[in-house]
């Protein structure tokens, strides 16, 4: 079946440190892939997408590059914010497109 | 509407009551999901709609819990008899088919 295993949180950075968040899938055929943001009391917003190989979607200053070869996603910036404190999640849809396979999350706290 | 709006925000309820959750999609999406999002299971998929009828149920915990979806618009998600494992974040997502998920804030259902 399909899953995605993110890094464990919570991850703490000092504003204007390098951020990654790494993220794997395993998944049945050529899925794309997704990085949601869960501000703290908000639902979740889509942050960026990639839909296939190669692929690097961005976003806020956010990209994840779609490598098939290590079945990777992985989430990065180059300078955090404290607005950018949030939950993330990795996500894949396969073909059909009729339901997200979620990681389990990775809080993000960004202090001053 | 602008997004992807439900109701209640809240929910408070006794075990063994009976509790429905609303959904109202973006205008003119076709594709509606429910998700619940708790502490120990992550953010699981439960139901997928595309216009009234629901081919994918695949998620549904158990029989307790059913949706409709009426008019290819709202919907709403009736868990029966309550049980404190019910107790979760339940999101609603609409999209036009197999396209992006959009997601409202969440009903946040505490079973007491």
């Amino acid at each position: 079946g399909n899953s995605v295993t993110q890094m464990e949180g919570p991850v703490t950075l000092s504003e204007e440190a390098f951020l990654t968040i790494n993220c794997t899938y395993t998944a049945t055929g050529y899925p794309s892939l997704f990085w949601y943001v869960q501000y703290p009391g908000e639902g979740l917003q889509l942050l960026l997408k990639a839909t296939k190989a190669d692929d690097k979607g961005s976003n806020k200053g956010f990209e994840a590059t779609y490598r098939k070869e290590t079945t990777s996603f992985h989430l990065e910036k180059g300078s955090v914010q404290v607005s950018d404190s949030a939950v993330y999640f990795c996500a894949l849809l396969t073909g059909g497109g009729n339901k997200l396979t979620f990681g389990t999350g990775t809080q993000l706290k960004v202090e001053l | 509407g602008a997004g992807v709006s439900q109701s209640p925000s809240n929910k408070v309820t006794e075990k063994g009551k009976d509790v429905e959750l609303r959904c109202d999609p973006i205008s003119g999406h076709t594709a509606l999901y429910w998700y619940r999002q708790s502490l120990g299971q992550g953010l699981e998929f439960l139901i997928y709609f595309q216009g009234n009828s629901a081919p994918d149920k695949s998620g549904l915990p158990s029989d307790r819990f059913s949706a409709e979806r009426t008019g290819g618009s709202v919907s709403t998600l009736t868990i029966q008899r309550t049980q404190q494992e019910d107790s979760a974040v339940y999101l609603c997502a609409s999209s036009i088919k197999g396209d992006i998920q959009y997601f409202g804030a969440g009903t946040r259902l505490s079973v007491l």
